[in-house]
């Protein structure tokens, strides 16, 4: 069955670490999203990308990053420099231009000690 | 700035009532407008899409409603049973091309046997 992978479903982190959440998709689909969501909040946009080897910043950009190597992969990692990391982090993807086409992984908790 | 607004962030209700859902938006030249459900700790399922040039959407007993002009959309859920529990999210599109969703905080309905 075509769908997203999020792995972990659980994360823990010390302070200071970078840790790296992956997202893996089989669905041919050209565009990726990374989404951010906190209890009791709507979902944020940290990064996205249209296509292989390129992305583009979100509202939510500082203190992530990400890579497009393979239209199947769209890694992301929280550095260090984000200050409050601890959030439930949602992976998505679409065709583009067709972004209500959206579908969604299970997600990645991550908690940082 | 596009802002999505949702009221009322929690809902609690007996089994067998109607209920809605209100999901408003700042902008009110938006592409179109999507409800999604949320269960706790999991990803995202889209359940409606509305066009700009639609009214509203039906799907078994949820039925979502758009009025451009006055920035609004309703999600109606009939005959609400104890499944129905989840957080329900609605989003539009950021720009005309779509580039990626803005979504509201949700409504966390609770539905009581």
């Amino acid at each position: 069955d075509g769908g997203i992978t999020q792995s972990p479903k659980y994360l823990f982190r010390k302070e200071g670490q970078n840790v790296t959440l992956s997202c893996e998709q089989n669905l041919n689909h050209d565009a990726m999203y990374w989404y951010r969501q906190d209890p009791g909040q709507g979902l944020r946009l940290i990064y996205y990308s249209q296509i292989v080897n390129d992305f583009q910043k979100g509202d939510i950009a500082e203190g992530y990053s990400v890579s497009r190597e393979k239209k199947e992969s769209f890694p992301l990692t929280v550095t260090s420099a984000q200050k409050n990391p601890t959030a439930f982090y949602l992976c998505a993807s679409s065709i583009w231009g067709e972004t209500n086409v959206l579908t969604f992984g299970a997600g990645s908790r991550l908690t940082v000690l | 700035k596009q802002e999505v607004t949702q009221i009322p962030a929690a809902l609690s209700v007996p089994e067998g009532e109607n209920l809605v859902l209100n999901c408003s938006f700042t902008d009110s030249a938006i592409y179109n407008l999507q409800w999604f459900r949320q269960d706790p700790g999991k990803g995202l399922t889209s359940l409606l899409l509305i066009q700009s040039s639609q009214r509203e959407q039906t799907s078994g007993r949820l039925n979502a409603s758009l009025d451009k002009s006055s920035g609004r959309s309703t999600l109606y859920i009939a005959a609400s049973q104890p499944g129905d529990s989840a957080t329900y999210l609605c989003a539009v599109p950021a720009n005309q091309a779509g580039t990626a969703l803005i979504f509201g905080k949700g409504t966390t309905l609770s539905v009581s046997s």
